[in-house]
């Protein structure tokens, strides 16, 4: 069943400017991650924060989690035409006997214009 | 180098003619998974294999099946298609991890795109 929820659904910024993501999930957690999907691919993992970590940086990317608020940001800095993509957030459940189910959120569709 | 692989990347099949979609992986990972995908959706599990336990979500239709006959491949067969089962479909792989860390990073192959005439 779908857990986390991605804010906003799509958002259109400048190549440059700063991109933010939220995303928002319902049950207790061991870990939480970012994946991006370019149009009609596959999805590639971005980032994994564990339930213990608040913070966490790779590249252009930083991701927060706040397991209090059940929610999680991911920030893009100066962002490039190649970002545009959507970008989805997937939460393990902490006391699931669904082995290693991820639920992913609906996706963040962001768009870069040069 | 290709690490998930998907075959074929379209397919076309007609309501009701059961299609075979395939994956292959190189990464030796022991849990490997298939997603169905909708226009502007998220992904949704269908079901998954750690080795050869199988793992169906409850909300799966029976319609889907899966088959894992050995580390490397996995194939969704669905029998009788319906025009709702049009769709995107992802295979994906993981590692397993140590009892308690949750699940870790999953890869992800190109996907199946299927149209239903």
């Amino acid at each position: 069943s779908q857990q986390g929820e991605e804010d906003p659904q799509a958002l259109s910024i400048q190549e440059g400017e700063n991109a933010t993501m939220n995303c928002s999930y319902k049950t207790s957690i061991n870990n939480l991650q970012w994946y991006r999907q370019n149009s009609g691919r596959g999805l590639v993992h971005l980032i994994l924060i564990r339930s213990n970590e608040r913070e966490k940086h790779s590249g252009r990317l930083r991701v927060t989690l706040d397991t209090s608020k059940k929610s999680s940001s991911l920030l893009i800095t100066a962002s490039r035409a190649a970002d545009t993509a959507s970008y989805f957030c997937a939460t393990d459940a902490a006391y699931s006997n669904s082995g290693y189910a991820l639920n992913f959120g609906k996706g963040t569709s962001l768009l870069v214009t040069p | 180098d290709a690490m998930v692989i998907q075959n074929p990347r379209y397919q076309v099949t007609q309501f009701g003619k059961p299609v075979t979609l395939s994956c292959s992986q190189t990464l030796n990972h022991n849990v490997m998974y298939w997603y169905q995908q909708k226009s502007s959706q998220a992904p949704k599990l269908l079901f998954h294999y750690y080795d050869k336990d199988f793992n169906n979500e409850a909300d799966t239709p029976d319609n889907f099946q899966s088959r894992r006959p050995n580390t490397s491949f996995c194939f969704l067969d669905i029998r009788s298609p319906g025009l709702g089962d049009a769709a995107m479909y992802l295979c994906a792989t993981s590692r397993t991890t140590v009892v308690g860390t949750g699940v870790g990073e999953q890869y992800f192959g190109p996907g199946t795109r299927l149209t239903v005439t």
